[in-house]
């Protein structure tokens, strides 16, 4: 079964600081990794995936992610956080060998101007 | 490019009642789901059609909900009879073929409130 943990339920920064949510991952086969934000009453908003190739992927909004298959991690980073980067972050994962797609309980990001 | 759309929005019923929601996935897109989040938690999928036919119905609660997607465009699922524990977001997404690696796009969802 494939399974996604976010360890952390709340990340806070300061504007203008690193932000990185953590995301970690269990899956037969090779994974495929994606990253949603959800803003208050809104559907979740596609950031980025990891289907192959190189270990950084970069999407929207500045965001980027690391896949690092031998800690079996996929954390999301953006090198200078906005206030408006204040939202609800899920992490998901899906295996070569399932067409489920499995979502981590979610992440929230607070910047504090 | 318009994205996935959803209604209503939000809905409140009683318990024992019914109720639907209606999804017209982005135009083109041939894989259809069907989410359901509980506050606090992430989006589990209950079903997911390929055209008009079912894909994966293994999370449905079948003795109540259903979903159908006649035409392989929009879709519809019911709740009949409605619990409590039915209070949730219902988001729908689609994806352009299903494939694993396929991006799937949400809509805005619809936020039941069982009473």
């Amino acid at each position: 079964a494939q399974s996604v943990a976010q360890p952390e339920d709340q990340v806070n920064v300061a504007e203008g600081n690193p932000l990185t949510v953590k995301c970690t991952y269990s899956v037969s086969g090779n994974p495929y990794l994606f990253w949603y934000v959800q803003y208050p009453n809104r559907g979740l908003q596609f950031l980025l995936k990891y289907i192959t190739g190189d270990n950084l992927v970069k999407g929207s909004y500045g965001f980027e992610a690391e896949f690092n298959k031998s800690q079996t991690s996929f954390h999301l980073k953006k090198p200078s956080a906005l206030v408006s980067d204040s939202a609800l972050y899920f992490c998901a994962v899906r295996g070569s060998n399932d067409y489920k797609l499995s979502f981590g309980a979610g992440t929230t990001v607070t910047v504090r101007a | 490019e318009a994205g996935v759309a959803q209604s209503p929005r939000y809905k409140i019923i009683e318990k024992r009642q019914s109720v639907a929601f209606w999804c017209n996935p982005i135009s083109g897109h041939a894989t259809l789901y069907w989410y359901q989040q509980i506050l606090g938690q992430g989006p589990k999928l209950l079903i997911q059609f390929q055209n008009n036919g079912v894909v994966d119905d293994s999370q449905l609660p079948k003795d109540r909900f259903s979903a159908e997607r006649l035409k392989g465009v929009d879709s519809t699922l019911k709740i009949q009879p409605a619990k409590l524990e039915d209070s949730a977001v219902y988001l729908c997404a689609s994806s352009l073929a299903g494939g694993r690696p396929d991006t799937q796009y949400f809509g805005p969802g619809t936020r039941l409130t069982v009473l």
